[in-house]
């Protein structure tokens, strides 16, 4: 059992290019999350989704964009990086219909745009 | 505003006992969570609070009061593993999950 992927580990972007992260998990959970995390922040929510087929805007949407197509991916996609997006992006999932909640991280992805 | 503050170091010695505080004040509050970050590494889930006060898993125990917006991570017999980032995290009236920058703590042998 894997339980949360993402690929690709690391990445040198040009600014303007446009770039899909990805992430898929096998343990059937509902609910999953995008973070970026820079030094001296906490994690901070980009997007989210709740269940397939439906997302929602976190704390700094601004410049990404997600789908949920199925239970188990949830791409993230920069149509155009910019060097403010550099950071470290972690993929989250939950299972919400039971206990207390607790998110389980992907191994994240480092993102440098130039 | 939303806010999750915890003290950016802490350094403790190998075998002895460390406390990392976290207080908050968030929109709402549906728990408390504590995670562990190595570095270069993904965060991990430690504990949750969601009543008034201590859960104790092990080496590690934590503390929460709701009416103080406050919460404390409570680390024993510390080990050299042990050195890592540790995160507080908030879960809001949404039930998304606030996150404090993390306390880095050193180990010292």
């Amino acid at each position: 059992i894997a339980g949360i992927t993402q690929a690709p580990t690391s990445q040198i972007l040009a600014a303007g290019r446009r770039m899909t992260l990805r992430c898929t998990q096998d343990m059937r959970h509902n609910a999953m999350y995008w973070y970026r995390q820079d030094l001296g922040l906490g994690l901070r929510l980009i997007h989210y989704s709740n269940t397939a087929g439906t997302t929602g805007k976190g704390e700094v949407p601004d410049g990404y964009s997600v789908s949920r197509a199925n239970t188990d991916d949830f791409p993230l996609t920069l149509a155009s990086a910019v060097p403010s997006q550099t950071s470290v992006y972690f993929c989250a999932s939950s299972d919400e219909t039971s206990g207390p909640n607790e998110q389980f991280f992907g191994p994240g992805t480092r993102l440098t745009v130039l | 505003g939303q806010n999750i503050d915890q003290p950016t170091e802490m350094t403790a010695t190998e075998g002895a006992i460390v406390q990392i505080n976290c207080t908050y004040q968030t929109s709402g509050f549906n728990g408390l969570f504590w995670y562990q970050q190595h570095a270069g590494e993904a965060p991990t889930f430690l504990s949750y609070n969601v009543l008034d006060g201590l859960e104790e898993k092990g080496r590690f125990s934590s503390f929460l009061s709701r009416s103080k917006g406050y919460s404390y991570l409570l680390l024993k017999e510390l080990q050299m593993k042990d050195s890592a980032s540790y995160l507080c995290a908030v879960q809001d009236s949404n039930y998304q999950l606030i996150w404090g920058a993390g306390t880095k703590l050193i180990i010292k042998p």
